[in-house]
């Protein structure tokens, strides 16, 4: 099983509030993810990073900020949350996608989600 | 980036083996195919990858024909605890940031 951890899980705010959501993995992959998927919908991408202090924008605009400071960590920031923020974010790291000196296709491992309700 | 085209939902009953086709016209060379499966409220999990030809693990077989223009997930006698969204993906050796999670197949299992 991955080692990819989110915190909070479920999280209800205000309006106007920052929040930082959470995400650590313990596998040591240089590639991190950041996803939001509203129920029954899609997932999609929203940050990314290839290692530290790398990150880019990922294909659906998002008003939320990302950091890469260490390895394991890669957490997200609405510096002011609004209700159109609320959704369900996921995070997810990929291993290298090299084994035995063969390239496949990497495999995204990912959290369990934080739920966010903004009020 | 191949586009993938997957049945909205599938029921079926326990017991019985399921089989979900993605059709992947545009694959090219490089592409793998990837699926992963989804229950709510958490992340999408890894079941299987493979090239060509059939690739089997512990949970599921991947059948892939050799003009690779489509491809099914077979899961044999299926359980309640396999209803879940499965989703077909096609990408190359390069990073995971280029693929792309569709709709996925909502497969519900009934009893």
């Amino acid at each position: 099983e991955a080692d990819i951890y989110q915190t909070p899980r479920y999280l209800v705010i205000g309006t106007g509030k920052k929040i930082t959501l959470e995400c650590s993995q313990t596998m040591g992959h240089d590639k991190m993810y950041w996803y939001q998927q509203d129920p029954g919908m899609e997932l999609h991408l929203i940050h990314y990073s290839y290692g530290v202090n790398s990150t880019e924008k990922g294909d659906l605009s998002s008003e939320s900020t990302v950091s890469r400071i260490r390895t394991e960590h890669f957490p997200l920031t609405l510096e002011s949350a609004r209700p159109s923020h609320t959704s369900q974010y996921l995070c997810a790291s990929s291993d290298p996608g090299l084994a035995g000196g063969q390239r496949y296709q990497e495999t995204q491992y990912f959290g369990p989600g934080t739920r966010l309700l903004v009020l | 980036l191949a586009k993938t085209t997957q049945p909205i939902s599938m029921d079926s009953y326990e017991g019985q083996e399921v089989n979900i086709t993605c059709s992947h016209n545009n694959i090219a060379t490089n592409d793998y195919i990837t699926w992963y499966q989804q229950f709510p409220s958490q992340g999408p999990r890894f079941i299987i990858q493979g090239y060509k030809t059939k690739v089997t693990n512990e949970v599921a077989s991947l059948f892939i024909p050799a003009d690779r223009k489509s491809s099914t997930l077979s899961l044999p006698r299926v359980s309640l605890s396999d209803t879940a969204v499965y989703y077909c993906l096609v990408g190359d050796t390069g990073s995971a940031r280029q693929l792309t999670f569709g709709s996925g197949t909502q497969l519900t299992v009934l009893p």
